[in-house]
């Protein structure tokens, strides 16, 4: 079974940093991409970065370019997304997830870390 | 970018009655690669629908998805109590994911 588990959410001021991380099993780690999607409070769900099983390539939202980056540890199955100079409207849940390629639907999801950015 | 419009913003029915939500986008999208997910408050969001028809494992056979192009429509075909919940669309494309910005379905 897929297993898929968040940490590292919490308060953070604006302009700070951050590092969450998704700690993955019941599965090959390498051999899939893996992606962090957020929801604020009360809103829809947004996605945020996308990294290759190798971790060679990433994407990002344009919201998030420049300001967070997506890596992973395929060594610790673990998957992480660096938050650099977040803004209030990053304050969210932030859910990874096994897109399954190439279809692009996320059969398995975390079950999220929650981020405030606020001074 | 491909921009998911979902109708209604509330859909408030009674349970036993059939639910019809929809998806549309902004440019045409591959049936291949859209999704629906079903979320309750607190949760994660559940898989319900993969290349628009295809029900995801353990998925009770009330609901259904259809469509193609840039008309997409998740149905439920009798309301249970347990179905009352936020419903997204997502699809996939050049490695940029959007999602609708849901329905919610709400007990009438």
């Amino acid at each position: 079974e897929v297993h898929l588990l968040e940490s590292g959410g919490g308060p953070v001021q604006p302009g700070g940093s951050l590092r969450l991380a998704c700690t993955a099993s019941g599965f090959t780690f390498r051999d899939y991409a893996m992606t962090w999607v957020r929801q604020a409070p009360g809103k829809g769900l947004h996605w945020v970065s996308t990294i290759s099983g190798s971790g060679g390539s990433a994407d990002y939202a344009d919201s998030v370019k420049g300001r967070f980056t997506i890596s992973r540890d395929n060594s610790r199955n673990t998957l992480y997304l660096q938050l650099n100079s977040p803004r209030g409207e990053d304050t969210a849940v932030y859910y990874c997830a096994r897109p399954q390629l190439p279809h692009g639907y996320f059969e398995s999801w975390g079950q999220g870390t929650l981020v405030t950015v606020s001074s | 970018e491909i921009v998911l419009t979902q109708s209604p913003g509330t859909l408030s029915l009674s349970p036993g009655e059939r639910a019809t939500l929809s998806c549309r986008a902004s440019q045409s999208v591959s049936s291949t690669f859209l999704a629906w997910y079903q979320q309750k408050p607190g949760q994660a969001p559940r898989l319900l629908i993969y290349g628009a028809a295809s029900r995801a494992t353990g998925i009770p056979d009330r609901f259904s998805g259809s469509g193609s192009g840039t008309e997409f429509t998740l149905t439920i075909s009798r309301l249970e109590p347990e179905d009352f919940a936020v419903y997204y669309c997502q699809q996939y494309g050049y490695l940029v994911w959007t999602f609708g910005q849901g329905t919610k379905v709400e007990i009438k």
